[in-house]
This record gives C-alpha cells, structure tokens and sequence, in this order.
C-alpha cells in the first residue's frame, strides 16, 4: 500500500529552537510538495520540487524555513528559529507528475511551538 | 489575493439528503479542478476531478460541475452518509504547468443520523 510517510506525527518545541520535519514520498513520485494548514489560511503551498529540483518556495519564509531533498526517497522542511507563529499542520505530498496534476498527503506533522 | 475560494465554512445536511459544497475561482489560468476530503488527524485525501473541457463529472454518489462562465464548481454528494462527515477541500491547477495545487479554505461537512 503506497503512501506518504511524515516524521514526526507531533512536535512540541520551544520557541527559538530548530525543527526538522521529514517526508518519504512514495516511489516512483518525482513531485514533492510541501503544505502548511493553519485556521486562518486553509491549506497553503510552502514548496514544490520536481526531480529534486526546487520549483516553487514562494510560500515560505525565507529567513526561517529551507527546504531540501537531499535524495528521492526523502524530503526536509526546516524552521530554524522556530516562532509560536509557526505552529500548525505540516503536510507532505507527491505527485506522478504525469496524467493531470494530483497530489497523495502523508498524515502530517502537528508542531506546536511554546 | 484568494484564488480558489469557499465561502461557506460549515455545512449540515440529513442523512439520506443531497450535499452541494460549492467553490469559486478567479484565476482564468487553471483549467483542473480537484476535491479533496481530510478527516480529523490525517491527511488529504483525493475524491474527484475534473478538467476545463468537461462540465460534469461523476464517481459514485460523488458528482462535481463545472461552470467555467461563472467560474464556479460544486460538489454533490447523494445519498448523503455520515460517514461522510469531513473536511472538504476544493483545488485548482494549470494543468500542462507546474502541477501545484491551490488550495481553498474547506468546507466543514456534518451528515446528521
């Protein structure tokens, strides 16, 4: 059963310090994205990568988060420092690319920063 | 600047009823419509799409419709179960571009026994 795999499913931290968020995306998948749910906002885009390639992190803020697939099977999104702002749901999703735009979620990361 | 957009934050329907969930768009560009259902503490799950070229699409007792003119779309759920309780998200895309996906806010569906 291929699914997207997140890392941890919760993380509390305290405000200042650095978080690491991982995603493996499922096989064969060359898109990954990465999604931030929030009330306020609904599901936001944060970054897209293509073959690895960073494509799109327009929605991410530049000064505090970084996002990396330092090969196919795994994807980070780092926050360094983390602001209470920050918490939220993180999702992770791939996409086949191919056959119309669709993308499969992993179960999220919920970070609460104190 | 929202570019997909649901208006209505909740809706609750009987069981057995009709559920109509609707969604706008501004961006003329996207041409891929998408919904996506999420219950509590897991991730979005896809339901059905449809493309520009199509104004109906139909899977089961899910039927989404397209209105390109207006740019509206609406998901019809029928018969209505409550285990079709959920979050419901409607999403656009370019298809041929960059393949993400812009997201509305969600539709908070409640199907009442």
């Amino acid at each position: 059963d291929a699914r997207v795999t997140q890392t941890p499913r919760h993380k509390v931290t305290e405000m200042g310090q650095e978080v690491t968020m991982r995603c493996q995306p499922i096989l064969g998948h060359n898109t990954v994205f990465w999604y931030r749910q929030t009330m306020m906002q609904g599901l936001e885009l944060l970054a897209y990568f293509r073959n690895r390639a960073p494509l799109d992190d327009s929605g991410m803020p530049k000064d505090r988060f970084s996002a990396e697939m330092p090969d196919a099977t795994l994807a980070t999104l780092k926050i360094q420092p983390s602001e209470p702002r920050d918490s939220a749901v993180y999702f992770c999703a791939s996409g086949p690319g191919q056959g119309g735009p669709k993308a499969f979620f992993g179960q999220g990361t919920r970070l609460t920063v104190v | 600047d929202q570019q997909v957009k649901q208006n209505s934050p909740s809706l609750s329907v009987q069981e057995g009823r009709i559920s109509i969930l609707n969604c706008d768009y501004t961006n003329s560009m996207f041409d891929y419509f998408l919904w996506y259902k999420k219950y509590p503490a897991e991730g979005p799950t896809f339901l059905i799409s449809i493309s520009s070229i199509k104004d109906k699409n139909e899977d089961g007792r899910f039927t989404v419709f397209l209105n390109k003119s207006a740019k509206h779309l609406s998901l019809h759920i029928v018969p209505s179960q409550p285990g079709d309780s959920a979050v419901y998200f409607c999403a656009a895309s370019v298809q041929g571009g960059s393949e993400k996906l812009v997201f509305g806010k969600g539709t908070k569906l409640t199907v009442n026994p």
